[in-house]
C-alpha cells in the first residue's frame, strides 16, 4: 500500500509565479490536511478537505491560497503570485475516515521563491 | 493563548542511555496527544498516540505519559541508539478540529 504521494518534491518560482502542490493520499483515505513547515519552525495546520468539500480553512492566508480535493485526482493547493514569505516545506496529510486522528504524512514539497 | 512547548536546546546522549524528551501546553484540552519523528528533508512519521484517559503508552523501547493535570507528555526512547537521532514533534489533535497543533520539535543526537 503506497504513502502519500506528494509532487514535485522540489519547486522553484520566481516571484509573482503560480505553485501548484499535489498530494495523492493513501489508498482508502478521504480525508485531506495541508500543513506549512518554515525552517526551524514547527508545521502550522493550513487546510483539512474531503472529497469536494474543504472542512476548515483557518489555517489558510485569505489572499493567494486556495485548496481543492475534487472527486477525482489528487488534492492541489494552489499558491498565486507567490512572495519569497512562501518559500518553505509544504506536507500533505491523510486519514482514514474511522481514525482521522493518525495522520499519514507525505515527503513534502520544498518551495523555494527566487 | 494557547501554546505548545518542546525543549528548543538539542538533547545530546550517550548510546544506550534513556532519552527523555517534553511536551508542555497551556489552554488545551487535547483528546489525543501525538509523538512524531522527522529526519531531515523528510515528512514526521507517525510513532505514539496516547488518549486523555491514558496515564503510559509503551511500544518497543518508546514509552509516552500523559498528565492531563500537568499539562505535560513525557517521550522516552530507552536503550538509545544512533539511529534514534532525528527531529521529534509533539502535537495535540482537539477532536472537534480535525487538526493537528504541532510544537516545534526537539532535536535529539545519540552518538555512539
Amino acid at each position: 500500500n503506497a504513502g502519500v504521494m506528494q509532487n514535485p518534491r522540489h519547486l522553484v518560482r520566481r516571484r509573482g509565479q503560480e505553485a501548484r502542490l499535489r498530494c495523492s493520499p493513501m489508498k482508502g483515505h478521504s480525508h485531506v490536511y495541508w500543513y506549512r513547515q518554515l525552517p526551524e519552525e514547527g508545521l502550522k495546520f493550513m487546510v483539512y478537505l474531503q472529497k469536494e468539500n474543504i472542512i476548515d480553512e483557518s489555517g489558510m492566508p485569505k489572499e493567494r491560497f486556495s485548496a481543492e480535493f475534487p472527486k477525482e485526482g489528487p488534492s492541489i493547493l494552489r499558491i498565486q503570485q507567490v512572495v519569497r514569505g512562501d518559500s518553505a516545506a509544504y506536507f500533505c496529510a491523510s486519514s482514514p475516515p474511522t481514525a482521522q486522528e493518525t495522520q499519514y504524512f507525505g515527503p513534502g514539497t520544498r518551495l523555494l521563491v527566487l | 493563548s494557547q501554546k505548545i512547548e518542546q525543549n528548543s536546546e538539542a538533547l545530546n546522549i550517550q548510546e544506550g542511555k534513556t532519552a527523555t524528551l517534553t511536551c508542555n501546553y497551556t489552554n488545551y484540552s487535547p483528546a489525543y496527544l501525538q509523538w512524531y519523528r522527522q529526519d531531515p528533508g523528510r515528512g514526521p512519521v507517525f510513532l505514539l498516540l496516547i488518549r486523555e484517559n491514558e496515564k503510559e503508552k509503551r511500544k518497543e523501547r518508546l514509552k509516552v505519559t500523559f498528565d492531563t493535570t500537568l499539562k505535560q507528555s513525557l517521550f522516552h526512547i530507552t536503550a538509545s541508539q544512533p539511529a534514534d537521532s532525528a527531529t521529534y514533534l509533539c502535537a495535540l489533535f482537539s477532536g472537534g478540529y480535525n487538526k493537528l497543533i504541532f510544537g516545534a520539535g526537539t532535536r535529539l543526537a545519540v552518538h555512539p
